[in-house]
């Protein structure tokens, strides 16, 4: 299936710990994205990456390192979890950046920090 | 970018059209008007798009009015798979991509 797929699909840790997000898509697209939708369940977006270049950071903690690869990876390290990380985090992906480029999403990580 | 206003709820027959109104008052002459579905446990998925005239596709219509400042998205013949929170958002040329989703609307198909 052609699609965004993300690992893991749930993610259960400790505060302090360390812990990564990968996504992949095999849609081709050349952007992808990192959003975040807390408990109001309000979504957001974080990060986007351009052909492995970042172009989008919104204002988000530097505990949270987005890493590409290749522009069909995005991967999102978060150092020293804390309680407010709690989330359901969704990587996206676009064939480009335009208004004509609709967000293609995977179904998201479910992020618990105890 | 211009703020949006949802009903929180809506409910529809299974087979009949649901009919989704929005509000974006503020709306400037360069944004557009998107729709994106959630589905439980699911991502977003993107449904429609437009600027000012109407639009359809294999999914859904999109009728802006000529003043812009409101929108409705026809589900033709709503079915159960439907159900789902329904997201109007707006969005200029700069920064399209920055899409940020309100509360939108929880739309129940019944049967």
């Amino acid at each position: 299936d052609t699609a965004v797929s993300q690992t893991p699909k749930y993610l259960v840790t400790q505060m302090g710990n360390d812990k990564s997000i990968k996504c992949e898509q095999n849609l081709g697209h050349d952007t992808m994205y990192w959003y975040k939708q807390d408990s109001k369940k309000f979504l957001k977006i974080m990060f986007s990456y351009n052909n492995k270049e970042l172009i989008i950071n919104e204002t988000v903690p530097n505990r949270f390192s987005p890493k590409s690869p290749d522009k069909a990876h995005l991967n999102l390290h978060i150092n020293s979890l804390e309680l407010g990380d709690s989330a359901v985090y969704f990587c996206a992906s676009s064939i480009g950046q335009g208004v004509h480029s609709p967000l293609h999403f995977g179904n998201g990580t479910r992020l618990t920090v105890t | 970018d211009a703020k949006t206003t949802q009903p929180p709820s809506m409910d529809c027959a299974e087979g009949r059209a649901a009919n989704l109104p929005c509000n974006h008052s503020t709306i400037s002459g360069n944004e557009y008007v998107y729709w994106y579905r959630q589905i439980h446990s699911q991502g977003p998925q993107y449904i429609i798009h437009g600027l000012k005239n109407n639009e359809t596709n294999e999914m859904a219509s999109l009728i802006i009015t000529e003043d812009r400042k409101s929108s409705t998205l026809i589900l033709p013949h709503a079915t159960l798979r439907d159900t789902a929170v329904y997201y109007c958002i707006v969005r200029g040329l700069q920064g399209a991509q920055k899409l940020v989703f309100g509360q939108g609307t929880r739309l129940t198909i019944n049967p």
